[in-house]
């Protein structure tokens, strides 16, 4: 069964390094989000990408953020410069429909931690 | 704006027991309402979702909810619990944007005792 991966599955880093979180979604899908979930807190959107644009952003997702479609499998979510209130997990999830209702399959997610 | 409310954070059943995780939703619009499971070390993994139609939903694993309007509800329930049940369970609904958004509780994990 096709799934969403993502690399590495833990990244250690200091402040203020940038880091890339990469995934590779489900090779027919169209539309791609991220989320971030701190430690003991809720699972939160950061950004939904379709047609190598972002259709959505929260508040969370500043400046220091930016995603990008690489190639034709890869989709990455870079820090430029992380922030000790960067460590989370982060989700990366796909759909091969947008709008609600679709189904968004979820990686295993990469676990960031900033010293 | 739309949020979702999944009351209480840890819960405990006995195997073989009825399973009853508990969720509530606001939404100014029609809500589109999933549950997702996260096992250990893994990504979520849909349980099952209300869009329209039937308010009685079932999913995989023998799970299933009602999506009950007049409450604004949509708890999660399974007839009897087994081991492997014991994961963390999120109840999530889309925003009313075209990109679906989805926004989710806080989750509750499931404990499955022998």
């Amino acid at each position: 069964e096709p799934e969403v991966t993502q690399t590495p599955s833990h990244q250690v880093t200091q402040m203020g390094q940038e880091v890339i979180l990469r995934c590779v979604p489900i090779s027919n899908h169209l539309y791609f989000y991220w989320y971030r979930q701190i430690l003991g807190q809720k699972v939160e959107f950061l950004v939904s990408f379709y047609n190598n644009e972002i259709s959505e952003k929260s508040e969370i997702f500043d400046d220091q953020f930016s995603v990008e479609r690489p190639d034709g499998s890869n989709f990455t979510l870079k820090i430029r410069s992380t922030k000790l209130e960067d460590s989370a997990m982060y989700f990366c999830a796909s759909s091969d429909e947008a709008g609600a209702g679709e189904t968004q399959y979820f990686g295993p997610g990469t676990r960031l931690l900033v010293l | 704006a739309q949020s979702v409310t999944q009351l209480g954070s840890h819960v405990s059943v006995s195997e073989g027991a009825l399973v009853l995780l508990r969720c509530n939703y606001s939404s100014s619009v029609p809500p589109y309402l999933f549950w997702y499971v996260q096992y250990p070390n893994q990504g979520l993994q849909l349980l099952l979702k209300y869009t329209t139609g039937a308010t009685l939903v079932k999913g995989i694993n023998g799970f299933e909810a009602e999506f009950k309007k007049s409450e604004t509800s949509f708890h999660l329930t399974k007839p009897s619990a087994h081991m492997s049940d014991a994961a963390e369970y999120f109840c999530a609904v889309t925003s009313s944007s075209n990109t679906g958004k989805l926004i989710f509780g806080q989750g509750t994990t499931l404990q499955v005792k022998p």
